[in-house]
């Protein structure tokens, strides 16, 4: 069975810092993306990570993918308020096309 | 605005009704999936619909199925509804699925069903 783990859960930051979010799976996987959604909203795509050392940028976030750890990261860079969201990471795998989500991180930023 | 559409925004119902949620597509977009979304379970995958075929099934239940028409909208049926059916349902849509190496799942605004 696939899995997703992200950490941290939850996470409280000051505006103009930098910092990462890890997502961690279980078993190999096609594609990874990362989704934000803010309060009561639907989600919204931010990356699709294709292939090893795959690395996407958008602004202040980048996001990277290493296919043998199992690992991406979404880093954020010198973070502003309008970030403060719910980043999801989800593979798709497993035989299926239907995503596997994390549980999502939670992100305060405070000015 | 991600082009996927979906009614009812709201539902509220009681124990043991049955509902029908309607998804459309965005334009050109081949493949619908389902997902629910609850406090307790996070984002789950329910099932996947290419070109009016079922491709795949995740954590459906067997009081719920689903159904692709042959202008690709969706509709899923929840029955037999119990509190715990209480949760986000959210349709998204792709190209066609992981024969696309680019492909995005887009995902709709999400129909919030109250289960009393």
């Amino acid at each position: 069975e696939l899995k997703v783990e992200q950490n941290p859960l939850f996470l409280s930051m000051q505006e103009g810092k930098n910092y990462t979010i890890y997502c961690n799976y279980s078993t190999t996987s096609d594609r990874l993306y990362w989704y934000r959604q803010d309060p009561g909203k639907s989600l919204e795509s931010l990356f699709v990570l294709l292939s090893n050392g795959a690395v996407k940028q958008e602004g202040r976030l980048m996001a990277s993918l290493d296919t043998k750890a199992r690992l991406s990261t979404l880093h954020i860079t010198a973070a502003v308020h309008d970030l403060s969201a719910t980043y999801f990471c989800a593979v798709e795998g497993g035989g299926a096309d239907g995503l596997t989500f994390g549980k999502g991180t939670h992100l305060i930023i405070q000015p | 605005d991600s082009g996927v559409t979906q009614t009812p925004k709201h539902l509220i119902t009681a124990t043991g009704q049955r509902v029908t949620l309607r998804c459309s597509p965005r334009s050109g977009d081949l493949s619908v999936y389902w997902y629910q979304q609850s406090l307790d379970q996070g984002l789950q995958f329910l099932i996947q619909y290419y070109n009016g075929e079922e491709r795949a099934k995740g954590n459906i239940l067997e009081r719920f199925s689903a159904q692709q028409f042959p202008d690709l909208h969706s509709e899923l049926n929840l029955s037999s509804l119990e509190l715990g059916d209480s949760a986000l349902y959210f349709c998204a849509s792709s190209v066609a699925g992981s024969g696309v190496s680019t492909d995005t799942q887009y995902f709709g605004p999400g129909t919030r069903l109250t289960v009393l």
